[in-house]
């Protein structure tokens, strides 16, 4: 079945530095969200890409979306004690022609960021 | 605006016992629910998917039931609860099909602890 496996599954931080997660699909995706969970809450969505290559920016995280439309990745520049949380990719299931409503979630990357 | 209301916050109960999680939707017809659950530190595992009154679909074989009577409303269930159904269990909606936007909104969870 569909899978999206994303690394690293934790990735610690000083705050300031730098962040990536990666988010890869086994199949091509019709589109691709983000989301994040803070410790001990609900996941809450960020952002959805759609197009090959798409590229969107949200303050200090940039979002990217692969040109095979199978991989993405959640960049955040100069970490702060506030991004802590889980991030999460998610994707429509993917079926004989056309993908589905149906939310797969990755595998989620847990940061934590060291003031 | 739509709001998603999920009942109770957290939950104790004993091996053996019932268990009955409510989730409602206001403000948005005909959405897509879903129930995931989430183990500590894990990611979210999709349990069910509703596209519409009685359409359940059933990701995993377990000791999990769901059923949604109504159209805003969706409910998990179990006869005997088992040490291994612990975890947090989160409700979520989003647009119906053929939408634009398909990103999901939960609700605030559900801590559930079988003891």
């Amino acid at each position: 079945g569909q899978q999206v496996m994303q690394i690293p599954q934790y990735q610690h931080v000083q705050e300031g530095e730098d962040f990536t997660t990666y988010c890869n699909s086994s199949t091509t995706l019709s589109n691709i969200q983000w989301y994040k969970q803070r410790p001990g809450g609900h996941p809450v969505f960020l952002i959805q890409l759609v197009k090959s290559g798409e590229v969107k920016k949200q303050k200090r995280l940039t979002f990217q979306f692969g040109e095979a439309k199978k991989n993405s990745s959640l960049h955040i520049t100069a970490t702060q004690t506030t991004d802590v949380g889980t991030y999460f990719c998610a994707a429509p299931q993917q079926i004989y022609g056309g993908a589905t409503n149906k939310l797969i979630f990755g595998t989620g990357t847990l940061l934590a960021v060291q003031p | 605006s739509q709001t998603i209301h999920q009942w109770p916050a957290t939950l104790v109960q004993p091996v053996g016992s019932p268990l009955s999680l409510e989730c409602t939707v206001e403000g948005t017809s005909n959405p897509n629910l879903y129930w995931y659950r989430q183990a500590a530190g894990r990611g979210l595992q999709l349990l069910f998917y509703s596209v519409g009154i009685g359409q359940i679909s059933s990701e995993v074989p377990q000791n999990l039931s769901a059923s949604r009577p109504q159209d805003r409303q969706f409910i998990l269930s179990s006869k005997k609860l088992l040490l291994s159904d612990s975890g947090f269990y989160l409700c979520a909606w989003s647009w119906a099909r053929g939408q634009v936007n398909t990103e999901a909104f939960f609700g605030q969870g559900t801590r559930l602890t079988v003891v």
